[in-house]
């Protein structure tokens, strides 16, 4: 089946440092991107997303690329902050959905900031 | 505004028992969504509620879990009888549009996190 996936569980930064989450996605019809922050004890909560006919979006110190040619999707995290920790997903909103709330999520990568 | 809340935030039981989870969606949302993460890996969606209607239960794993949402409102989500591997975090996200361009409008709750034992 299809699937978005993560490419490495846990990524270790510096505070200050910039963070670069990847995730790869197999289903070459999917049209819309969306990254989500897990914090412990908490939902997922939406920080960014791309539509397929952009190659990058930014917002406040995130960033996010689309590179359709090879299905990669990052997150990129300017001066990381001890509050940035968390679990981040990637997820593809199911193209045989429509547009709804049906989306297929990666593994996750979890993000620890070192002081 | 209450955002989506579920309920209980934990639970303990042995296999074989039943439990049910609860989520109260955002007021006026008529769109609900259960996902949930198994032993850590990805987010796995379960199933879409439009008001009481089920739209989609595709990703419902089995006959051991039953969904339901009388009146719209808020929803509940069975297992009977409870797994060892239906251990995990179940989340509950509402949407108050159904096609929707963007899921910023997409709400999770904190989620149950399920041991069975």
């Amino acid at each position: 089946g299809e699937s978005v996936g993560l490419h490495l569980p846990t990524l270790s930064v510096q505070e200050g440092d910039n963070s670069i989450i990847n995730c790869a996605y197999s289903n070459s019809a999917s049209d819309y991107f969306i990254w989500y922050k897990q914090e412990s004890g908490k939902g997922p909560q939406f920080i960014i997303d791309i539509r397929s006919n952009m190659d990058k979006r930014q917002g406040q110190r995130v960033t996010v690329l689309l590179n359709k040619t090879v299905k990669h999707l990052s997150l990129q995290i300017a001066a990381t902050q001890p509050g940035d920790s968390a679990v981040y997903f990637c997820a593809e909103r199911d193209p045989s959905s429509g547009n709804t709330g049906k989306l297929i999520f990666g593994q996750g990568t979890t993000l620890q900031v070192k002081p | 505004e209450a955002g989506v809340t579920q309920f209980p935030s934990h639970s303990v039981i042995e296999k074989g028992q039943t439990v049910t989870l609860r989520c109260d969606p955002i007021s006026g949302h008529d769109n609900l969504y259960w996902y949930r993460r198994v032993m850590g890996k990805e987010i796995k969606f379960l199933l879409h509620f439009v008001k009481e209607s089920k739209q989609d239960e595709s990703g419902m794993p089995n006959n051991r879990f039953l969904a339901e949402r009388t009146g719209g409102t808020y929803s509940t989500l069975k297992v009977q009888p409870a797994e060892l591997e239906d251990s995990g975090v179940y989340f509950c996200a509402s949407s108050q549009d159904g096609q929707a361009a963007t899921n910023e409008k997409l709400f999770f709750g904190s989620g149950t996190q399920l041991s069975v034992l």
